[in-house]
């Protein structure tokens, strides 16, 4: 049973353009949840995806997007970067709405 | 607005004594409150949770404790080992459409001394 990964570790965008982050959630989860945790915050969600549709999006901008493919993997694409953008965004995913969410490693973005 | 609430950035305590960590909440309609513990360079990792019904959950060191009238939960390790030391974060499930999320704390960083 392989964890969730996410790609790349690491990444340096500068303001203004695109980015697009990776995650493969654990093997029979359908459920898959992208959180941004700021330097010295608790992750804060931007949006879930159930079976390839959106079914929950917390208070970010349009410009934050999101795909999940039928093999339950998804992306999380970024629009015009801010540097606020800088952040470490992790993935979780989980079987339906179970309790219990494993986190992926999360990817470093940094926008300069 | 900060919904969930851990007051304390760091604690330190020393092996084989009691750890607690402490959350606050304001909103009532959340129906499960979780831990999870956070190792540098990897991703948060589920702990021990409690659903809003009980007052108490335990699970071998970890004990839950939710005190619902105050909105407040507090997590105790008895006892400390090393290996505790992580950033623990408090999280509570709520609802957004169809998705249940996780708000969460802005963690602890505990420190385990030998």
């Amino acid at each position: 049973e392989t964890g969730v990964t996410q790609s790349p570790t690491h990444l340096i965008k500068t303001r203004g353009q695109q980015v697009t982050l990776r995650c493969s959630s654990q093997s029979g989860h359908n459920t898959v949840s992208w959180y941004q945790q700021a330097l010295g915050q608790g992750p804060q969600f931007i949006f879930q995806y159930y079976r390839e549709e959106e079914n929950g999006r917390g208070n970010f901008p349009p410009r934050f997007s999101g795909l999940q493919f039928p093999n339950y993997s998804s992306e999380l694409n970024v629009n015009a970067l801010e540097l606020d953008d800088s952040a470490l965004y992790l993935c979780a995913s989980s079987e339906g709405q179970g309790l219990e969410a494993f986190f992926g490693q999360g990817t470093r973005l940094t926008v300069v | 607005d900060q919904q969930v609430k851990q007051n304390s950035p760091s604690l330190s305590v020393q092996e084989g004594r009691i750890s607690i960590l402490n959350c606050d909440y304001t909103n009532s309609m959340f129906d499960y409150f979780l831990w999870y513990k956070k190792y540098p360079a990897e991703g948060p990792t589920f702990l021990i949770s409690i659903s809003s019904i009980k007052d108490k959950n335990e699970d071998g060191r970890f004990t839950v404790f939710l005190n619902k009238s105050a909105k407040h939960l507090s997590l105790h390790i008895v006892p400390s080992q090393p290996g505790d030391s992580a950033v623990y974060f408090c999280a509570a499930r709520g609802i957004s459409g169809s998705a249940r999320q996780l708000t969460f704390g802005s963690g602890t960083q505990l420190t385990v001394l030998p």
